[in-house]
Formats: structure tokens, C-alpha cells, sequence
């Protein structure tokens, strides 16, 4: 079984600056890696995955995150945020078992 | 590309009645996954179906079932609904591969007075 915690469940932050949303996960087996965003009122939207090879993987609005195996950890960041991104994040694992396992959620807050 | 659609996106029951959900998936999709949002447990899998067959199931009650029709089209039911159950159901499509992205729907918010 595969489980996900994110180490931060608030982080405020102002325009322009950057932001690192934290994620562990634990699993036994080889796992595919995902970050998706949830703004209010609506559905997850993905804005990265992993799935093998380069550990950096770049994502949609600037995001990027970087996987490290031997700290079980996929780290989101973006260096610039905007107003826009005041939103939910979650981490989520899966392995071939067809479902994702997610995070608790870090809600950001982006002021002006 | 239309998106995922669910259908209510509102929804308000009482105590014990029952509920059906559902869920078309983008097109040309056919695998369809059910995640229950609450704000004390956060994301939990419900259930996914591929081609009409459950793969795989998570750890909820038997009044929570589910199915899928040859259009890939996905109905949940809940039974002898509890004040627990409200929540906000999101449903995922994909192509059904383990690698690929699954796509959410808006959800539907079922509130049980």
C-alpha cells in the first residue's frame, strides 16, 4: 500500500514570491508520482507527473517538482506566484492498482 | 474535447434515503474512477471500472456501489444514506492505462440532512 504526506497544510506567501510545497510518500513497490491543484468549487486539474526518467519534471503555470528516491520525496515549487495560484495542492501516488492515493492537501495563499 | 461531466452537481438527501451519482467520461475514454472529498478525511478512493469490470475498490461499506455502461458512462449509488456521507464526489476518466493521467469532473456535492 502506498501512502502520501504533505508536510504543510497552510503556506502563505506573497506575489512574486517563491513557493515549496513538501510531499513524502511510502510505498513498497515502484510508484508514479502526481501533483494536481484544486481551486474552489471545482475539480483536481493535474499539473505534473512523474512516471520515470529525468527526476525534474516541469509542469503547466510554471510549476516544476524534482523526485528523489532515496528521500521518498517530490517536492513542488514554483519561483514566481501570482494571485491566481491561491489554491489546494495535493500530492498523490499510484502504482499499476489503477487508483491515486492522496495527500491531506496544502492550501496556499497567495497576498498581494 | 469536452471535459468530464457529472450530473447533479447539487444534491441534498435525508437519512436513509439513497442516492445515484454519475459520471460520463471524455470521449474515448474508458477506464472511471470515484474519489469522496471530505474535509476530515480528505481524497479516498472509491471505486474504479474499466470496460464494464470493477478493477479495483477502496475501503468504504457495501451501501456504496458502482457501475459502468458499454458507453463508458458510470453511475454510484449510495443506499441507506448516513450524515457522513456528505461530501463532494469526484469522478476521474482516463484512457485505463496505470501511467496515465486521470481527469476529474467538477463533482457532485451531496449534502444528507
Amino acid at each position: 500500500a502506498q501512502s502520501v504526506t504533505q508536510l504543510d497544510s497552510q503556506v502563505p506567501v506573497f506575489e512574486e514570491a517563491p513557493v515549496e510545497l513538501r510531499c513524502n510518500y511510502s510505498s513498497s513497490v515502484s510508484v508514479y508520482l502526481f501533483w494536481y491543484v484544486q481551486y474552489p468549487n471545482q475539480g483536481l486539474q493535474l499539473l505534473l507527473k512523474y512516471l520515470s526518467g529525468s527526476t525534474l519534471v516541469k509542469g503547466i503555470n510554471g510549476f516544476e517538482a524534482e523526485f528523489n528516491k532515496s528521500q521518498t520525496s517530490f517536492h513542488l515549487r514554483k519561483p514566481s506566484v501570482h494571485i491566481s495560484d491561491t489554491a489546494e495542492y495535493f500530492c498523490a501516488v499510484s502504482s499499476n492498482d489503477y487508483k491515486l492515493s492522496f495527500g491531506a492537501g496544502t492550501t496556499v495563499t497567495v497576498r498581494a | 474535447k469536452a471535459g468530464v461531466t457529472q450530473t447533479p452537481r447539487y444534491l441534498i438527501k435525508t437519512r436513509g434515503q439513497q442516492v445515484t451519482l454519475s459520471c460520463s467520461p471524455i470521449s474515448g475514454h474508458r477506464s472511471v474512477s470515484w474519489y469522496q472529498q471530505t474535509p476530515g478525511q480528505g481524497l479516498q478512493f472509491l471505486f474504479e471500472y474499466f470496460s464494464e469490470t470493477q478493477r479495483n475498490k477502496g475501503n468504504f461499506p457495501g451501501r456504496f456501489s458502482g457501475r459502468q455502461f458499454s458507453n463508458s458512462r458510470s453511475e454510484m449509488n449510495v443506499s441507506t444514506l448516513e450524515l457522513g456521507d456528505s461530501a463532494l464526489y469526484l469522478c476521474a476518466s482516463s484512457t485505463g492505462l496505470a501511467t496515465d493521467t486521470q481527469y476529474f469532473g467538477p463533482g457532485t456535492r451531496l449534502t444528507v440532512l
